[in-house]
């Protein structure tokens, strides 16, 4: 099956320093996604990404589907002590009969320092 | 508020007890989705149901067991034939039809295998 690599798996920032993290693919993909998962929670979206070269923002999250479809970034600027979480990449391939298959990055566990 | 409700938060189960986790959404979502979450592990699919009284299976459904007998529910059932059931289940639903992985995720259930 498709893989994805996400990277850093963990990183430690101070408050109000910018991240960044990246997934890359050896397969394309019709749709990026990126989830936040606050400790003892399910997932949530965060952003969404349809185009190849989308570059979209969510307040202080920017995120880009990669040119060639097979790689995403995520930043965040100024980070916050509720920014600490797990970080999902989330590529999905549309197959046949309008179904789609969706695969998930391992995670980066983001801590940050007051 | 619509949302999806799992349920029980946490579990500990003997071995060679089969256990049932539950799953309800209030969303109108014809999809449904478990996933198995380690540490490290990122998310991998258990079994998914596009409609009612129909489910495929994911990457890792050996030893899980489900049933779609109303839109709204999606229990998962562990069965003792599980070798390492001692994990974090995430239950997820999204509308069809959809190309794009927008999954709504519920707040987890933990079993641990004692």
């Amino acid at each position: 099956g498709q893989q994805l690599n996400q990277s850093p798996q963990s990183m430690f920032i101070q408050e109000g320093e910018d991240v960044s993290m990246n997934c890359t693919s050896s397969s394309i993909f019709n749709t990026w996604l990126w989830y936040k998962q606050d400790p003892g929670e399910g997932p949530v979206l965060l952003i969404a990404l349809y185009k190849a070269g989308e570059l979209t923002s969510n307040g202080r999250l920017t995120a880009q589907f990669g040119i060639t479809r097979k790689d995403s970034f995520l930043n965040i600027s100024a980070s916050i002590p509720s920014d600490v979480g797990i970080y999902f990449c989330a590529g999905s391939l549309l197959t046949g009969a309008g179904s789609y298959q969706l695969t998930f990055g391992k995670g980066t566990k983001l801590s940050v320092i007051p | 508020d619509g949302g999806i409700t799992q349920s029980p938060k946490y579990l500990f189960r003997k071995e060679g007890q089969n256990v049932t986790l539950s799953c309800e959404q209030n969303l109108n979502h014809d999809a449904m989705y478990w996933y198995r979450q380690d540490p490290g592990q990122g998310l991998r699919l258990i079994y998914y149901s596009q409609i009612v009284n129909d489910f495929q299976k994911g990457d890792i459904a050996e030893g899980y067991s489900v049933s779609r007998e109303k839109k709204e529910s999606f229990p998962l059932t562990v069965t003792s034939a599980q070798k390492n059931p001692t994990a974090f289940y995430l239950c997820a639903s999204s509308i069809l039809p959809t190309n794009t992985g927008e999954l709504f995720f519920g707040e987890g259930s933990r079993l641990t295998v004692l």
